[in-house]
C-alpha cells in the first residue's frame, strides 16, 4: 500500500494555465505539507495543514492555493502558471507537527 | 537565522569504502534532526532521526548519525558503501519544543559510488 501518493506524477502545461496536484495519505497522520524542489534540488516548504487547518504559509505567490478537504488529503491548485513554477512538488505527512515526515513520490511540473 | 549546511555538494567513494556525509546546522533551540535519501526520480525516504537521548542514532540501510551539540553537527556515516547507496542525501532540521513541523533542508550531497 502506498503511504503518501500524489497525482499526477508528471504535468506538462503552458504558461497561463491553471492546474491542480492531488495528495493523499493513508497513514492516519494529522499534518500534511507541500514542498517545492527546484532545479538545483533545493527543498523548501510551501504550506502545511494540521487537521484541515493552515499552519504554515511560507512566502509563496497567492497563485498557489492549498486545500485540505479532510486530514487525509491536501491538494495544491496553481493559477496562471509561470515558467518559474517548473519544479518537482512533494507532498508529505507526519503524525503531528514536529514528527518525522513521510514524502510522496513527487509531481514534476513543467511549464512551457 | 535557522539554516542547514551540507559542505560537500558531491562525494565519490568506492564500493566497500566507508562514508561520512557532513551536516552543520544553525538553530536557536534544541533541534530535531533528520537525514533523508532521494534516489533518482523518487521521493525522499527517511534514513534516521534524532529527537533526544543517545546522540548516536541508527537508521535503515546500515546508516548511523551522531549528534554533536558542541559542533552543531549531525554527520551521517556508513561503514561499507554499496552501489545502491548512490543517491542524493539531505540533512534537515526542525524546531524542537515549539514545533511547527517546518523542516529546513540542506542543499543536499550527491553520492556517487565507484565499482
Amino acid at each position: 500500500d502506498t503511504a503518501v501518493s500524489q497525482t499526477p506524477k508528471y504535468l506538462v502545461t503552458q504558461m497561463g494555465n491553471d492546474k491542480s496536484i492531488k495528495c493523499e495519505q493513508n497513514l492516519g497522520h494529522d499534518t500534511m505539507y507541500w514542498y517545492k524542489q527546484d532545479s538545483k534540488k533545493f527543498l523548501k516548504i510551501m504550506f502545511s495543514y494540521n487537521n484541515k487547518e493552515l499552519i504554515i504559509n511560507e512566502t509563496v505567490p497567492n497563485r498557489f492555493s492549498p486545500k485540505s478537504p479532510d486530514k487525509a488529503h491536501l491538494n495544491l491548485h496553481i493559477n496562471s502558471l509561470e515558467l518559474g513554477d517548473s519544479a518537482v512538488y512533494f507532498c508529505a505527512s507526519s503524525f503531528n507537527q514536529g514528527y518525522e515526515q513521510y514524502f510522496g513520490p513527487g509531481t514534476r511540473l513543467t511549464v512551457t | 537565522a535557522q539554516s542547514v549546511t551540507q559542505p560537500d555538494i558531491h562525494i565519490t567513494v568506492s564500493e566497500g569504502a566507508s562514508l561520512e556525509l557532513r551536516c552543520n546546522y544553525s538553530y536557536g533551540a534544541t533541534p530535531y534532526l533528520f537525514w533523508y535519501v532521494q534516489s533518482p526520480g523518487q521521493g525522499l525516504q527517511l534514513l534516521l532521526k534524532y529527537f533526544s537521548g543517545d546522540t548516536l542514532v541508527q537508521g535503515i540501510k546500515g546508516f548511523e548519525a551522531e549528534f554533536k551539540r558542541s559542533q552543531s553537527s549531525f554527520n551521517l556515516r556508513k561503514p561499507s558503501v554499496h552501489w545502491s547507496d548512490a543517491a542524493e542525501y539531505f540533512c534537515a532540521v526542525g524546531p524542537g519544543s515549539s514545533n511547527t513541523g517546518k523542516l529546513i533542508f540542506g542543499q543536499g550531497t550527491t553520492l556517487q559510488v565507484k565499482p
